[in-house]
């Protein structure tokens, strides 16, 4: 398939080690953030969010960190593997949902 | 219905030919979003759906854009006289009622113009 990412920063890590995907916003008014995963020639698929009244919040081996008085999102790997190699975007929204402003995204290549 | 459905998922059409592409969400979903995605960038967002009801369209789109929603369900998006600076992927995206404003994103719609 057509690759999305061929231009992005991208970030390279052996599998099993922890990745760290950072993300910055510039509209403090932003009330929740998503963090998406998208494969080559696929639609962005949903990862994690989290809203503003919160810094952190945890999945299954993803984690999202906050930090509103930066305007900066992190989304945290752990134990990378094979399958975690995609583009990731964090996107951004205002608490009606009505429009959702997403970044640049980051390549993740997962080494074996 | 296992997700969102966008059909054609390829479309190739000349310069100032008129295309249209539609999204069939998850059922019940009230909300519906377009966004167009370039080459190594993020989706920008086009249009918003609250059921039938268009409540929000980006300043950016040109007015050769239309979105329609016309019973909640299905939605199209139309390009007239498309230019060569609208090849691009087209994806459609919905969520339902919940407190959470997750987005399931379909395949895209790739839109090629010559």
């Amino acid at each position: 398939g057509e690759s999305v990412g061929l231009h992005l920063p991208t970030l390279s890590v052996q599998e099993g080690d922890n990745s760290i995907i950072n993300c910055a916003y510039s509209n403090s008014a932003s009330d929740y953030f998503i963090w998406y995963k998208q494969e080559s020639g696929k639609g962005p698929q949903f990862i994690i969010d989290i809203r503003s009244n919160m810094d952190k919040r945890q999945g299954q081996r993803v984690t999202v960190l906050l930090n509103k008085t930066v305007k900066h999102l992190s989304l945290q790997i752990a134990a990378t593997q094979p399958g975690d190699s995609a583009v990731y975007f964090c996107a951004e929204s205002g608490d009606n949902f009505n429009k959702f402003y997403f970044g640049s995204g980051t390549k993740l290549n997962v080494k074996p | 219905d296992t997700g969102v459905s966008q059909d054609p998922r390829h479309k190739i059409t000349k310069r100032g030919q008129n295309v249209t592409f539609r999204c069939d969400p998850i059922s019940e979903h009230n909300r519906l979003y377009w966004y167009r995605q370039t080459l190594g960038q993020g989706p920008e967002f086009l249009t918003y759906f609250q059921n039938e009801a268009q409540l929000e369209k980006s300043r950016l789109l040109s007015d050769r854009f239309s979105a329609e929603r016309p019973k909640g369900s299905f939605s199209t998006l139309e390009i007239q006289r498309t230019e060569q600076g609208d090849s691009a992927m087209y994806l459609c995206a919905s969520s339902g009622r919940g407190p959470g404003g997750e987005q399931f994103f379909g395949p895209g719609t790739r839109l090629t113009v010559l």
